[in-house]
């Protein structure tokens, strides 16, 4: 059974650009949620998606934005860097049928200069 | 939503046994308490989930008093390898999907 992946492992971008990272949800899993760590913090979560329809968003702007595709694999896109959007994106896949049960992939680490 | 409090940090020894509380006075009739682990640059791993009582698996305890206002995670003799910060997350597992709130967790620290 194939664990969630994520990449890239590391990025660094320059503030006003956008970002694109990826997402391999585990195999069977059809929900994937996204969720952004500043250093020292808890995970945020920004949205999940559920069989490719957003299923719940917290409390961040439409600049960033998701994508479920069919296999289940997804993408969070953040336009227009900030300084504040540095920090560790956490992607997580569950079967959808347990709110909590996730499991989480490695990261990306993002940093904007 | 459920707020959880948990202590900022913790120390323990080698061999010992752990136990961390979580704190959460408005915890509602269909929410269940969720106890996850996180190393650094890894992404949270779940541990352990229960609505009442007792629950354990191979990795945890998990305590539940009957008014269901805290719940302890309990990690039976601790090694170095367990150092990490865990979280306690409280919300109905069929509930929307804003729910999935992380506090700042507990930072336990193994020593030798």
């Amino acid at each position: 059974e194939t664990g969630v992946t994520q990449s890239p492992t590391h990025l660094i971008k320059t503030r006003g650009q956008q970002v694109t990272l990826r997402c391999s949800s585990q195999s069977g899993h059809n929900t994937v949620s996204w969720y952004q760590q500043a250093l020292g913090q808890g995970p945020q979560f920004i949205f999940q998606y559920y069989r490719e329809e957003e299923n719940g968003r917290g409390n961040f702007p439409p600049r960033f934005s998701g994508l479920q595709f069919p296999n289940y694999s997804s993408e969070l896109n953040v336009n227009a860097l900030e300084l504040d959007d540095s920090a560790l994106y956490l992607c997580a896949s569950s079967d959808g049928k347990l709110l909590y049960e996730q499991y989480f992939g490695p990261g990306t680490r993002l940093t904007v200069t | 939503l459920a707020k959880t409090t948990q202590p900022i940090s913790m120390d323990s020894y080698e061999g010992q046994e752990v136990n961390i509380t979580c704190s959460h006075n408005n915890i509602a009739t269909n929410d269940y308490i969720t106890w996850y682990q996180q190393f650094p640059s890894q992404g949270p791993r779940f541990i352990i989930q229960g609505y009442k009582t007792k629950v354990t698996n191979e990795v945890a305890s998990l305590f539940i008093p009957a008014d269901r206002k805290s719940s302890t995670l309990s990690l039976p003799r601790v090694s170095l390898s367990d150092t990490a910060v865990y979280y306690c997350l409280v919300g109905s597992p069929s509930g929307s999907a804003r729910q999935l709130t992380f506090g700042s967790g507990t930072q336990l620290t193994v020593l030798p």
